[in-house]
């Protein structure tokens, strides 16, 4: 499982609200990448890091944020959730290979 | 940016036969192409993969092919057995930070 964990597993929020999930990684890796999934669209890259402090955006960046204090951490905030940010979420880690690996996803659903 | 187009999006085979999912891409910068299985309501996992310096590369009962001239690869299942049965992703990058793009994604369900 390449060591990744992701916090909350589920979550159900109002429109609105601001939440946050967490990726954490356990093998040191420098890149790291939050993916959304949703029916018909595949995944879709949201924002990714390579490094401390260092990130960009994806795809689909707007109405999220990211932040990297800790190479092992990596936080996904969305600081108005709406019902379009609906989806599935997976963290992934990037190996020295250039291989992905992924964490075990959250599942958010925004009423 | 990268594209990536995935076909067919579902796949019905009977046990035994094989498999083939084809996927084009856009961008000709693209060098790795990785194809990853989603079983229900789990994780992609990353099953295959190949770069643009290689043709062809097989694991036991999976292969994948790359013609970078068409900008095309594609995923081959022989033997196809039941717990095959998933999604199907390919994506290709351009490098590091390899931020991929995916297809649609394949059902691939095999039936006895």
């Amino acid at each position: 499982d390449a060591g990744i964990t992701q916090s909350p597993r589920h979550k159900v929020t109002e429109t609105g609200t601001p939440v946050t999930l967490r990726c954490h990684q356990t093998e040191n890796h420098r890149y790291m990448y939050w993916y959304r999934q949703d029916p018909g669209h595949g995944l879709r890259l949201i924002h990714y890091s390579y490094g401390v402090k260092d990130t960009d955006k994806g795809e689909v960046s707007d109405g999220y944020s990211v932040s990297r204090s800790k190479t092992e951490d990596f936080l996904l905030t969305l600081e108005s959730a709406t019902s379009s940010q609906t989806s599935v979420y997976f963290c992934a880690v990037e190996t020295n290979l250039g291989e992905q690996y992924f964490g075990p996803g959250t599942r958010l659903t925004v009423t | 940016g990268e594209n990536v187009e995935q076909h067919p999006s579902t796949l019905s085979v009977q046990e035994g036969d094989s498999a083939v999912i084809k996927c084009t891409y856009s961008d000709s910068a693209s060098n790795y192409f990785p194809w990853y299985k989603q079983e229900l309501g789990k994780r992609p996992q990353l099953i295959i993969d190949i770069r643009s310096n290689v043709g062809e590369k097989k694991d036991q009962r999976i292969a994948v092919t790359l013609n970078k001239t068409a900008k095309h690869f594609s995923l081959h299942i022989t033997e196809t057995q039941p717990e095959d049965s998933a999604v199907y992703f390919c994506a290709a990058t351009t490098g590091t930070a390899s931020k991929l793009t995916f297809g649609t994604g394949t059902r691939l369900q095999v039936t006895l």
